[in-house]
């Protein structure tokens, strides 16, 4: 069955970097793109970035642009997130989520399968 | 960017009744829109893709409907685990691909 584990939350200080990680098993890691998407505490959710299967392509909200950084080891099966200059308004549960799409149809899609995510406070 | 509005921010419905909740688009997403259903402190679960077909397990009385601006979300009778928020997505016209600020599905 599909699984996503993210790890590398925890509390940072405002302006540092943190480096989030999502193993994912249970389908073809390569095959298929993926999203960050958060919430920060009692709101709602917010797409955060996507990456192609194969990394060619990656795409930010404009609110992390600039300071976040979406990459993936298809040899690992491993997402990442690198975090850098943190905002308090970054707080938030990091949830990487899966396309529902597989590659070879040229879609990209809704997320099909979230992994139950990681949090990210930052706070001085 | 396109601004997903949903309606109304909280519905109050009793067990076994309809639910009708509503989602509207800043200018048209065709069909490319996605119901999810998120439970306290659980990830959201995809309930409904292409603005009306259901995703895998997903129940029949969960059902959407709509295209362009305006889409709806639809449980027949009410249980009492699909009490929860209720969010939907465009994936039309990204980045970003945006969601709703949620609806709220409370037990009356």
């Amino acid at each position: 069955q599909v699984q996503l584990v993210e790890s590398g939350g925890g509390v940072v200080q405002p302006g540092r970097s943190l480096r989030l990680s999502c193993a994912a098993s249970g389908f073809t890691f390569s095959s298929y793109a993926m999203h960050w998407v958060r919430q920060a505490p009692g709101k709602g959710l917010e797409w955060v970035a996507v990456i192609s299967y194969d990394g060619s392509k990656k795409y930010y909200a404009d609110s992390v642009k600039g300071r976040f950084a979406i990459s993936r080891d298809n040899s690992k099966n491993t997402l990442y997130l690198q975090m850098d200059s943190l905002r308090a308004e970054d707080t938030a549960v990091y949830y990487c989520a899966r396309d529902q799409y597989h590659h070879t149809t040229g879609y990209w899609g809704p997320c099909d399968y979230w992994g139950q995510g990681t949090l990210v406070t930052v706070s001085s | 960017e396109i601004m997903m509005t949903q309606s109304p921010a909280t519905l109050s419905v009793s067990p076994g009744e309809r639910a009708t909740l509503s989602c509207r688009a800043s200018q048209s997403v065709s069909s490319n829109l996605a119901w999810y259903q998120q439970k306290p402190g659980q990830a959201p679960r995809l309930l409904i893709y292409g603005a009306s077909t259901r995703a895998t397990n997903i129940p029949a009385r969960f059902s959407g409907s709509g295209s362009g601006t305006e889409f709806t979300l639809t449980i027949s009778s009410l249980q009492s685990e699909d009490f929860a928020v209720y969010y939907c997505q465009q994936y039309n016209n990204w980045p970003p691909y945006s969601f709703g600020q949620g609806t709220k599905l409370e037990i009356k």
